[in-house]
């Protein structure tokens, strides 16, 4: 167990739909990440925030946006589904100071 | 461009064979090195990482992996892999002092028994 905690694990929903993933980093950590993960484009950074934050931009699309709230965790919202979206999102956290990340078990996205 | 590569998309090998797996990086600048495992239906686990000093570097589970900075490398390797190996690999880069992770591609390594 990492630490990180993502919910849902299993989402399906239909194409034009908005979903939101949450994220609840590690105890402490500051930072949080988003990844996507599908089978034709891998392991995509999408964006990071610290302490509330956003730090860093990645290849995340004009119909997705995030935000970390004061407890620090964090919701990546996702508008207008399209198929193309059904993929693994990962959230991960990190200490500043240790600057590794952890990840979380993943929200599987699947739209139909 | 600051990129990740992993030239090695699919390794497949027999239970007791040696691996390693290339990463290649470019970046200007200082960074810190990780590789991470994906477990079949499993989240990322963090094998091993490189900050500074000993430019070989023991992770968990018997990996080790050597930095090479002339090469711009980081390599992984494992003298005698076991069917429990079967995941994908994954390299990752930082710059000093920026968290944000970049990731290679991965590589899917299957082991046969």
């Amino acid at each position: 167990d990492s630490g990180v905690t993502q919910t849902p694990k299993h989402l399906i929903t239909a194409t034009g739909q908005r979903v939101t993933l949450r994220c609840s980093p590690r105890s402490g950590d500051l930072s949080v990440y988003w990844y996507q993960q599908s089978l034709d484009q891998g392991l995509q950074f999408l964006i990071q925030y610290y302490n509330g934050e956003e730090r860093a931009k990645g290849n995340i699309l004009e119909r997705f946006s995030a935000q970390q709230f004061p407890d620090l965790h964090s919701e990546l919202n996702l508008s207008s589904l399209e198929l193309g979206d059904s993929a693994l999102y990962f959230c991960a956290s990190s200490d500043r100071v240790e600057t590794e990340a952890f990840f979380g078990q993943g929200t599987r996205l699947t739209v139909v | 461009a600051q990129s990740v590569s992993q030239h090695n998309h699919h390794v497949i090998l027999s239970e007791a064979a040696s691996l390693e797996l290339g990463c290649n990086y470019s970046y200007g600048g200082t960074v810190n090195l990780f590789w991470y495992v994906q477990y079949p239906g499993q989240h990322l686990q963090l094998l091993l990482k490189y900050f500074s000093g000993d430019p070989l570097v023991k992770g968990i589970k018997g990996f080790e992996a050597e930095f090479i900075k002339s090469k711009f490398s980081f390599n992984l390797r494992k003298p005698s892999v076991q069917w429990s190996d079967t995941a994908e690999y994954f390299c990752a880069v930082n710059l000093r002092g920026n968290e944000k992770l970049t990731f290679g591609t991965g590589t899917r390594l299957t082991i046969i028994p």
